[in-house]
C-alpha cells in the first residue's frame, strides 16, 4: 500500500496569511494527488485533483503543486471560512489511501 | 442535484454484522460513468477507503479489512450497500458513501456520513 504522510498535523495562522501543507507519498504517484477540506461534523469536500486542478467553485486562493512523491497545498490570503482539516489522498493505485490530515486554525 | 444518503443502524454489537445502504438521487448508478464507494473515519483518525463498486458489480476492495466485508449494488433501487462482519470496537467510525471518478481519482460528492458505534 502507498502510505501518505502529511505535515504539519496542525497550524495556526492569521487572516491574510499564507499556509502551506505538505503531503508525502511512500512511492512515486506521478500527479495522482487529491486534496480535501473537511469541517467538523461534515463530509470531506474535494478541492484539488491531479495535484494542481482546482475544483469548480473552489476559491483561487487554494493551489496545489508537486509531483512524484512530494506535494503541497497552499492557501493564500487565509480566510476565516478556511478553518478546517485538510487531507490528501493518492489515486495512483488501489487501495486508495489518505494522509492523516492537517488542522488549520485561525488565530 | 446529486445527493447520496447513508442509512443503517447507529449501534451494532460486537461480533455482529454491520449493514449500511447508500441511496443515490440525481444520478443513475447504471449510467456507468462512475464507481460508487465506501469510506470510513474512526473518531480522531484518518479517512480509510473500504471499497468501490461499479454498476455491473465489479469491485475494488481494501485488503486490510481481510474479507470481512461485502459490497453490492441494486440498480433497480439506485442503491449500493456495505456489510461488515465480525465487527469490533475498532470498526466504530463515521461511514461515508461517495461517487468515485476513475478518471480523476476522487470522491465527489460524499454522503453526509453516518456514525456507527460498536458496543455491547
Amino acid at each position: 500500500d502507498i502510505q501518505m504522510t502529511q505535515s504539519p498535523s496542525s497550524v495556526s495562522a492569521s487572516v491574510g496569511d499564507r499556509v502551506t501543507i505538505t503531503c508525502r507519498a511512500s512511492q512515486d504517484i506521478s500527479s495522482w494527488l487529491i486534496w480535501y477540506q473537511q469541517k467538523p461534523g461534515k463530509a470531506p469536500k474535494p478541492l484539488i485533483y491531479s495535484t494542481i486542478g482546482l475544483r469548480s467553485g473552489v476559491p483561487s486562493r487554494f493551489s496545489g503543486s508537486g509531483s512524484g512523491a512530494d506535494f503541497t497545498l497552499t492557501i493564500s490570503n487565509l480566510q476565516p471560512e478556511d478553518s478546517a482539516t485538510y487531507s490528501c489522498q493518492q489515486a495512483k493505485s488501489f487501495p486508495l489511501t489518505f494522509g492523516g490530515g492537517t488542522k488549520v486554525e485561525i488565530k | 442535484q446529486l445527493q447520496l444518503q447513508e442509512s443503517g443502524p447507529g449501534l451494532v454489537r460486537p461480533s455482529e454484522t454491520l449493514s449500511l445502504t447508500c441511496t443515490v438521487s440525481g444520478d443513475s448508478i447504471s449510467s456507468g460513468d462512475y464507481d460508487w464507494g465506501w469510506i470510513r473515519q474512526p473518531p480522531g483518525k484518518r479517512l480509510e477507503w473500504i471499497a468501490n463498486i461499479y454498476y455491473s458489480g465489479s469491485t475494488n476492495n481494501n485488503p486490510s479489512l481481510k474479507n470481512r466485508f461485502a459490497i453490492s449494488v441494486d440498480t433497480s433501487k439506485n442503491q449500493f450497500s456495505l456489510s461488515l462482519s465480525s465487527v469490533t470496537a475498532a470498526d466504530t467510525a463515521v461511514y461515508y458513501c461517495g461517487r468515485y471518478s476513475t478518471s480523476i481519482g476522487w470522491f465527489d460528492p460524499w454522503g453526509q456520513g453516518t456514525l456507527v458505534t460498536v458496543s455491547s
